[in-house]
């Protein structure tokens, strides 16, 4: 079975850019995260998707958002990027209706964005 | 303000040598404690922890979860070089993980 697929693995962007990253979850699973990690933050939660639906969103401006799709694909998109934004995003699905049924989450290996 | 403390923030040991990963926590609301070991890659599944005084074993790592006292530890014994990576440790409550930021363990031969 494929893992957590996520799109593009690097990608480098000027300030005051639009970025757009996909994951593609494991097959069958319906609940898509999606995590920020920075060496001084650590990992941080953005937002949980579960049929097309957001049911949780972490503590991140109004720039970030994203979206999932009617197969379980799901983007964030990062606009107006600012120097800060520079970090590993990571994508997560989860089988089941989530984390919150008791599932645990598997990680795809990242977009590794970087704002100059 | 939910939070996830882990110490040692880092730790050099020998192969052969055995270790404790420490995870504390204050969360409203916990569900679960997962343990993730990541490389320079995507961080990967160890252990999920609901119960606590219950120790989960998967070959030489193992990990157990106190609910009262309010917190894990993810042991290691017979280290590896292999075992070289970051431990992380999340909690979830009802609305999401929150990730503590990390062990970061190196094993010498």
């Amino acid at each position: 079975k494929a893992g957590v697929t996520q799109t593009p693995r690097y990608l480098i962007k000027t300030r005051g850019q639009q970025v757009t990253l996909s994951c593609s979850p494991i097959s069958g699973h319906r609940s898509v995260s999606w995590y920020q990690q920075t060496p001084g933050q650590g990992l941080q939660f953005l937002f949980e998707y579960f049929s097309e639906t957001q049911r949780n969103k972490g503590n991140f401006p109004g720039r970030f958002s994203g979206r999932q799709f009617s197969n379980s694909r799901s983007e964030m998109n990062v606009s107006t990027l600012e120097l800060g934004d520079s970090a590993l995003y990571l994508c997560a699905s989860s089988p089941g209706s989530g984390i919150s049924s008791g599932n645990t989450i598997y990680f795809g290996e990242g977009s590794w964005l970087t704002v100059v | 303000e939910d939070k996830v403390v882990q110490s040692p923030l880092s730790l050099v040991v020998h192969e052969g040598d055995t270790v404790t990963l420490n995870c504390s926590y204050e969360v409203t609301n916990f569900r679960s404690l997962l343990w993730y070991k990541q490389e320079k890659k995507a961080p990967t599944f160890l252990f999920m922890l609901t119960s606590s005084g219950i120790e989960k074993k998967s070959g030489r790592l193992s990990s157990i979860l106190d609910k009262k006292e309010l917190f894990s530890i993810l042991n290691i014994t017979a280290t590896q070089t292999g075992d070289s990576a970051v431990y992380l440790c999340a909690v979830y409550n009802t609305d999401k993980l929150i990730f503590g930021t990390g062990t970061r363990l190196q094993v010498f031969p």
